[in-house]
């Protein structure tokens, strides 16, 4: 298997909204309802942000929000803060219990 | 609490392998499967393979095959990875991860990582 798709970055001003979006095919995103998103800044591990498509873990801010339609996952930030850049990355389990994981983007606040 | 915590640093010649461990504390180890994910440096995540701690059931990616083995230890909560035939596109940080859904029967979502362990591959 390859990679999801992601752009490989995304900016936008304080306040905000952006959209991230990934795409995989019918094996992967479009098989399962198992799209994560994961948050990784400099030299740390990175964070769960959003679990099975939409799921936000407990502890991560309502404005991180995640949807898919077909083989295309998606994560919007709203209202965009400074402490939201960093880089994101996308991943889905597959139909032969593999995991894909995207190139990651870099979202910048401007 | 609940942590993974890795082996140290490792520094190997082309040709070698690598074992690197990943001990679990603070929940029940078996419930859940670990995966193993490396990093390049200013590369994007990788995906190795995983292994479900409670029956040694393993998966791994394509990209790996024939290289790598996960396996674990229950008596120690442990989870390993090891990878031979080391080239030096190998140098990366590796991670293991757990899956938190796992222990009911959904996949895919990492809530606990490791500190990540250096491997350098180097003549």
């Amino acid at each position: 298997q390859s990679t999801l798709t992601q752009p490989a970055s995304v900016s936008g001003s304080p306040g905000q909204s952006i959209t991230i979006s990934c795409t995989g095919t019918t094996s992967d995103v479009g098989y399962y309802n198992y799209v994560s998103w994961y948050k990784q800044l400099p030299g740390k591990a990175p964070e769960v942000m959003i679990y099975e498509v939409s799921k936000r873990p407990s502890g991560t801010s309502n404005r991180f929000s995640g949807s898919k339609s077909g083989n295309t996952a998606s994560l919007t930030i709203s209202g965009l803060q400074a402490e939201d850049e960093a880089d994101y990355y996308c991943s889905s389990y597959t139909r032969i219990r593999t995991m894909v994981f995207g190139g990651g983007t870099k979202v910048t606040v401007l | 609490q609940v942590q993974l915590v890795q082996s140290g640093a490792e520094v190997k010649k082309p040709g070698a392998s690598v074992k690197v461990s990943c001990k679990a504390s603070g929940y029940t180890f078996t419930s859940y499967a670990i995966h193993w994910l490396r990093q390049a440096p200013g590369q994007r995540l990788e995906w190795m393979g995983w292994i479900n701690a409670g029956d040694s059931d393993t998966e791994y990616s394509q990209e790996f095959q024939g290289r790598v083995t996960i396996t674990r230890d229950t008596s120690a909560s442990t989870a390993y990875m090891d990878l031979s035939s080391l080239r030096s596109e190998d140098t990366a940080l590796y991670y293991c991860a757990r899956d938190f859904g796992s222990g009911s029967g959904r996949w895919g979502a990492f809530d606990i990582w490791g500190q990540g362990t250096t491997v350098t591959v180097s003549s």
